[in-house]
């Protein structure tokens, strides 16, 4: 079946660091790749996608480009910002109806 | 445009109560999913209906919970009797034609639900 890895972390960054958040998978077939945030008393936001291989989502400032070859996806952010703190959760979505989530990466940014 | 929308945001209960839980999804849209988010489990699908028909519920923990959608723009989720290790947040989702893969799901803001 299909299945998501990611970072578990927590993160902690300081303020403007570079962001890198892994992201792989396993799956069959051509899925889509999601992003998704989830800041603190909130539900999930969609944050980026993308649905085919070589495909980059981005969206404020975020990036994750999907690869094929390696079964990746991760997510970037040149600058981080203290109100980018949040969970991070990766997943996937085949040809059915249901979302494969990650575990989640907790982010935490530091003035 | 307004979001998925769920009722109450927060339910405080206590043991063997009947809880309610209510979802709006996006206008159009004609699947929805039920979620249950824990510190332990993560994320768990609950139930899936597509056009208000319940496709799938085998992720119902078991006979408490009970889920309707009687039409296109309201579920709920009933849990009776409540207990505590019900304790979690609750969201409700939507999205366009869920098997296609292209379609995201757009999640609500959740009830955080407590069972004393």
């Amino acid at each position: 079946g299909n299945s998501v890895t990611q970072m578990e972390g927590p993160v902690t960054l300081s303020e403007e660091a570079f962001l890198t958040i892994n992201c792989t998978y396993t799956a069959t077939g051509y899925p889509s790749l999601f992003w998704y945030v989830q800041y603190p008393g909130e539900g999930l936001q969609l944050l980026l996608k993308a649905t085919k291989a070589d495909d980059k989502g981005s969206n404020k400032g975020f990036e994750a480009t999907y690869r094929k070859e390696t079964t990746s996806f991760h997510l970037e952010k040149g600058s981080v910002q203290v109100s980018d703190s949040a969970v991070y959760f990766c997943a996937l979505k085949g040809s059915n109806y249901k979302l494969t989530f990650g575990k989640g990466t907790l982010l935490t940014v530091n003035p | 445009d307004a979001g998925v929308i769920q009722s109450p945001r927060h339910e405080v209960t206590e043991m063997g109560q009947e809880v309610t839980l209510r979802c709006k999804p996006i206008s159009g849209h004609n699947s929805l999913f039920w979620y249950r988010q824990t510190m332990m489990r993560g994320l768990e699908l609950l139930i899936y209906f597509n056009n208000n028909v319940p496709i799938d519920d085998s992720g119902m923990p078991e006979d408490r919970f009970s889920a309707k959608m009687p039409n296109a723009s309201f579920s709920t989720l009933k849990i009776q009797p409540s207990e505590p290790r019900d304790s979690a947040v609750y969201f409700c989702a939507s999205s366009l034609i869920a098997e296609s893969s292209y379609n995201e799901q757009f999640f609500g803001p959740g009830t955080r639900l407590t069972v004393l």
